[in-house]
């Protein structure tokens, strides 16, 4: 599972409420990403890092920021969040060498009324 | 933003049946190309990574062939079961860029 944690697995918030999502990895990989899971949309792209404080944006990345201080968490925040930001999360890490597999976190559900 | 597309959006095949998808991407630039394979209430699973014209890999009874002259990778199945159920997921980059995913294609199969 490349030592993939996501937490919480799932939240409920109320529209307006900042969120602040998690991913752990234990092996020191230096790309990892968040995706958002929707129904018609497969897996997009929202931020991603490529190192400790880099970061960039990706396809759906208006109402998220994310940061990485150290090397095994990278955190997805929504400021405020609105219903449009339901959805299920993924984090995913890419393996260093010469294939450059990513795999997935086992994923965050949240939901905002 | 690269463009990458799946077909058919959805497909259902009989136990036993072989079958096979399409993922087109843009060939120029071209670095990898991935396929992955997504249960429901999963996380999407590596199947294969390809990164040369004519790469093909296998894995059981799913196979892949990679054509990057004209973009396009074809995923097969061959004697489909129940358990092959799922979204089948390509993704593509260029450079060193991140994959970009495209919307899968859901398999079901009826026993």
């Amino acid at each position: 599972d490349a030592g993939i944690t996501q937490s919480p697995r799932h939240k409920v918030t109320e529209t307006g409420t900042p969120v602040t999502l998690r991913c752990h990895q234990t092996e020191n990989h230096r790309y990892m990403y968040w995706y958002r899971q929707d129904p018609g949309h497969g897996l997009r792209l929202i931020h991603y890092s490529y190192g400790v404080k880099d970061t960039d944006k990706g396809e759906v990345s208006d109402g998220y920021s994310v940061s990485r201080s150290k090397t095994e968490d990278f955190l997805l925040t929504l400021e405020s969040a609105t219903s449009s930001q339901t959805s299920v999360y993924f984090c995913a890490i890419r393996e260093t060498g010469t294939h450059y597999e990513q795999y997935f976190g086992p994923g965050t559900r949240l939901t905002v009324t | 933003i690269l463009n990458v597309e799946q077909s058919p959006q959805s497909l259902h095949v009989q136990e036993g049946d072989s079958t096979n998808f399409t993922c087109s991407f843009p060939s120029s630039n071209f670095y990898a190309l991935h396929w992955y394979r997504w249960e429901t209430a999963k996380s999407p699973e590596a199947l294969f990574v390809m990164t040369l014209n004519g790469d093909e890999k296998k894995k059981g009874r799913i196979s892949a062939t990679l054509n990057t002259k004209e973009g396009y990778s074809y995923l097969y199945i061959k004697g489909s079961q129940p358990e092959d159920s799922a979204t089948y997921l390509c993704a593509s980059n260029s450079g060193n860029t991140p994959l970009v995913f495209g919307k899968g294609t859901r398999l079901s199969v009826i026993a």
